[in-house]
C-alpha cells in the first residue's frame, strides 16, 4: 500500500538557520513526489515536485528538495529560514504507473515554527 | 487567472442535516479533486473527476455523499445526512489533464465543515 511518513509533528528552527521537514514513502512503483504549504487561514498551496530527472528539485520561496530512491526520502530544504516560512508542511505522493489513479497519498503534516 | 474557490469557507450544521459544498475549478482543468481532512488525521482522496465523469470514487465514505460535476465546470458535494463524524476540512483541487505526467495540482482554500 502508498503511504507517506513525515515523522516530526513539529519542527523549530531560528530565523536565519538552515531547516528540513522529513519526508518518507512508499508506492509499488515509482513515485511523484509533491510539497505543499498551508499558512495559517489559508488553502494547501503547491512548493515543488519531483517527477524524473535531477534529484535535486528547486521550488517556491526558496525552498528545495531531494530525492532518494535508495532511502525513500523527499526531504524538504532551505538554506536560512525565515519567521513567514511559519506554517504547515504537506508531503505527497503519487504512483507513476497508476494509471489513471491521480490520487494524492498524504503525510500528516509538520508544522514549522520559525523563532525571531 | 482565478484560483479554485470554495463556498462556503465556513458551515455549522446539525446532525442529520444536508449541506452542500461547492467547488469552482480553475478555467481549463479538467481535474478535479475532492480531499478531506479531519482532525488530528491525514488529508485523505474522496474522489476525481475528468471533465463530468467520476475517474476514481474509492475515497467516497459511503452513500451518504454524493458529488457531481454537470457540464464539467463547478462541482458540488452533497452530505445528506450530515454526521458528527463527517467534520473536517473539504478541499477542492483541480489541475491539468496530461494523459501521463501531471501538472502539480491547485487547491481551494477548503470548507470547514462542522457537524454537531
Amino acid at each position: 500500500a502508498q503511504s507517506v511518513a513525515q515523522p516530526e509533528d513539529q519542527v523549530n528552527v531560528a530565523e536565519g538557520n538552515p531547516l528540513t521537514v522529513k519526508c518518507t514513502y512508499s508506492v509499488s512503483g515509482n513515485p511523484y513526489l509533491f510539497w505543499y504549504v498551508q499558512y495559517p487561514n489559508r488553502g494547501l498551496q503547491f512548493l515543488l515536485k519531483y517527477i524524473t530527472g535531477d534529484n535535486l528539485v528547486k521550488g517556491s520561496y526558496g525552498f528545495e528538495a531531494e530525492f532518494n530512491k535508495s532511502q525513500t526520502s523527499f526531504h524538504l530544504k532551505k538554506p536560512s529560514a525565515l519567521v513567514s516560512d511559519s506554517a504547515l508542511y504537506f508531503c505527497a505522493v503519487r504512483d507513476v504507473y497508476a494509471g489513471n489513479n491521480r490520487k494524492l497519498i498524504w503525510g500528516l503534516g509538520t508544522s514549522l515554527a520559525v523563532n525571531p | 487567472e482565478a484560483g479554485v474557490t470554495q463556498f462556503p469557507s465556513h458551515s455549522v450544521i446539525e446532525k442529520g442535516q444536508t449541506v452542500t459544498l461547492r467547488c469552482d475549478p480553475i478555467s481549463g482543468h479538467d481535474n478535479l479533486y475532492w480531499y478531506r481532512r479531519v482532525m488530528g488525521k491525514e488529508i485523505k482522496f474522496l474522489l476525481h473527476f475528468v471533465k463530468e465523469s467520476k475517474q476514481d470514487e474509492s475515497g467516497m465514505p459511503n452513500n451518504r455523499f454524493l458529488a457531481e460535476r454537470t457540464g464539467g465546470t463547478y462541482s458540488t458535494l452533497k452530505v445528506q445526512p450530515a454526521e458528527l463524524e463527517d467534520s473536517g476540512v473539504y478541499f477542492c483541487a483541480s489541475s491539468l489533464w496530461t494523459g501521463w505526467g501531471d501538472t502539480e495540482a491547485f487547491f481551494g482554500q477548503g470548507t470547514r465543515l462542522t457537524v454537531v
